[in-house]
């Protein structure tokens, strides 16, 4: 399984919206609504933000959100603020039990 | 509040294997399964593989097909990954992460990991 193509970096100033896309294939991001994005801020263990494309877990902001639309996925953070940034990566099940990751996203705050 | 405690960090020679666990604390593994990630320096992240406890089923990613092994114990609710014939290549922080993926028997499918142990360096070096 090849991994998610993610940008290599995005950038926003606060208070901006910011998207981050995710393509997959046929076989994963397009085949199931299982994609995840995870936040991983420099030497910590990385963040659940979003799960099936569009589901947020407790305690994750609003300002967080997720879509897809054929084989690739996106995630939206509106009103950026300056501890957003950090990298983010997304998710996808790909068959057979395993998921697949994106490369990652670092995301600067201007 | 669900947490996992992986062991220390391990310095290994090439050809060499290494084993890191994973013990949760706060909860049980109850139906969740373990998904095994690793993280080179600098690098993304990786799935290795995964395992769901209660049933001590593991899957494994294509790429560490024969050389990783993940298993569970879950009276103690530990994990283990295993990993053999180690290269430099190997060197990265491994993590273990709660699943909370989903059952559409007879297969479990892992893609939702939401709570992640603190990581475990592991260096391959001669």
């Amino acid at each position: 399984q090849s991994a998610l193509t993610q940008p290599a970096s995005v950038s926003g100033s606060p208070g901006q919206s910011i998207t981050i896309s995710c393509t997959g294939t046929s076989s994963d991001v397009g085949s199931y609504n299982l994609v995840s994005w995870y936040q991983q801020h420099p030497g910590k263990a990385p963040k659940l933000l979003i799960f099936e494309v569009t589901q947020r877990p407790s305690g994750i902001s609003a300002r967080f959100s997720g879509s897809k639309s054929g084989n690739t996925a996106s995630l939206t953070i509106s009103g950026l603020q300056a501890e957003d940034e950090a990298d983010y990566y997304c998710s996808s099940y790909g068959g057979s039990s395993s998921t697949v990751f994106g490369g990652g996203t670092k995301l600067t705050v201007l | 509040q669900a947490q996992l405690v992986q062991s220390g960090a391990e310095v290994k020679r090439p050809g060499s294997s290494v084993t890191v666990s994973c013990k949760a604390s706060g909860d049980t593994f109850s139906n969740s399964g373990i998904s095994w990630v690793r993280q080179a320096p600098g690098q993304g992240l990786e799935w290795m593989g995964g395992i769901v406890p209660v049933f001590g089923t593991a899957r494994y990613a294509q790429k560490f097909q024969g050389r990783v092994t993940i298993t569970a114990d879950d009276s103690t609710s530990t994990a283990y990954m295993e990993l053999n014939s180690l290269r430099s290549e190997d060197s990265a922080i491994y993590y273990c992460a709660r699943d909370r993926g989903n059952w559409y028997p007879p297969i479990f499918y892992f893609y939702r990991m939401d709570v992640w142990g603190q990581g475990t360096t592991v260096t391959v070096s001669s």
